[in-house]
């Protein structure tokens, strides 16, 4: 079935450190959006793109849509104990209204 | 403005109870989303108003699960007959537009959720 991957599940960095997460889907989406969900709270969305190639940036994360609409990335330049968390990737696939989550990836900061 | 809200927070249900979550918008958003999400998972999607429209059901797990926004704004997710892998962080999702646009394509404003425990 269609599905979202990310890698990696989980990823703890020393503070100040730079941090990766990629989301792959199993076909094309309409657009990507990414969230982020604090422990024991809920997804707060952070961004959307459209465009395939797209790059979007928001002070210290850069947010890329993959040619094909069928990955991102998400890049966190040094880290900072705000930022843990779990960043989902999300999307709708093409013809579909409804979002599919990814898997997530789980950040830990060690200070 | 207020943000999504539900109730109740928690909720402690034993096997073969009913249960009914409450969702509350926000105000003049016309796409409503509910989501399950498990311990250590993403959300998955259960189903989708516009208005009081239900317009996609497909990720409900049984006919146990059971939606409604009977006047296009408050949401009540029932569920019927509990069972233990029912236990989950239940998502409840407001978006601003609706008929006529692509709705997956803007932002969703998530509530607290609801914990339900099923013994």
């Amino acid at each position: 079935g269609q599905q979202v991957m990310q890698i990696p599940q989980y990823q703890h960095v020393q503070e100040g450190e730079d941090f990766t997460t990629y989301c792959n889907s199993s076909t094309t989406l309409s657009n990507i959006q990414w969230y982020k969900q604090r422990p024991g709270g809920h997804p707060v969305f952070l961004i959307q793109l459209v465009k395939s190639g797209e790059v979007k940036k928001q002070k210290r994360l850069t947010f890329q849509f993959g040619e094909a609409k069928k990955n991102s990335s998400l890049h966190i330049t040094a880290t900072q104990t705000t930022d843990v968390g779990t960043y989902f990737c999300a999307g709708p696939f093409a013809g579909n209204e409804k979002l599919t989550f990814g898997t997530g990836t789980r950040l830990t900061i060690i200070p | 403005g207020a943000g999504v809200s539900q109730s109740p927070r928690y909720k402690v249900a034993k096997r073969g109870q009913d249960v009914a979550l409450r969702c509350d918008p926000i105000s003049g958003h016309v796409s409503l989303f509910w989501y399950q999400q498990a311990l250590g998972q993403g959300p998955e999607f259960l189903t989708y108003f516009q208005n009081e429209a239900q317009l996609d059901k497909s990720g409900l797990p049984s006919d146990r699960f059971f939606a409604e926004r009977p006047e296009g704004s408050v949401s009540t997710l029932k569920i019927q007959r509990t069972q233990q892998e029912d236990s989950a962080v239940y998502l409840c999702a407001s978006s601003l537009l609706g008929t006529g646009y692509r709705v997956a394509s803007y932002e969703q404003y998530f509530g607290p959720g609801t914990r339900l425990t099923v013994t």
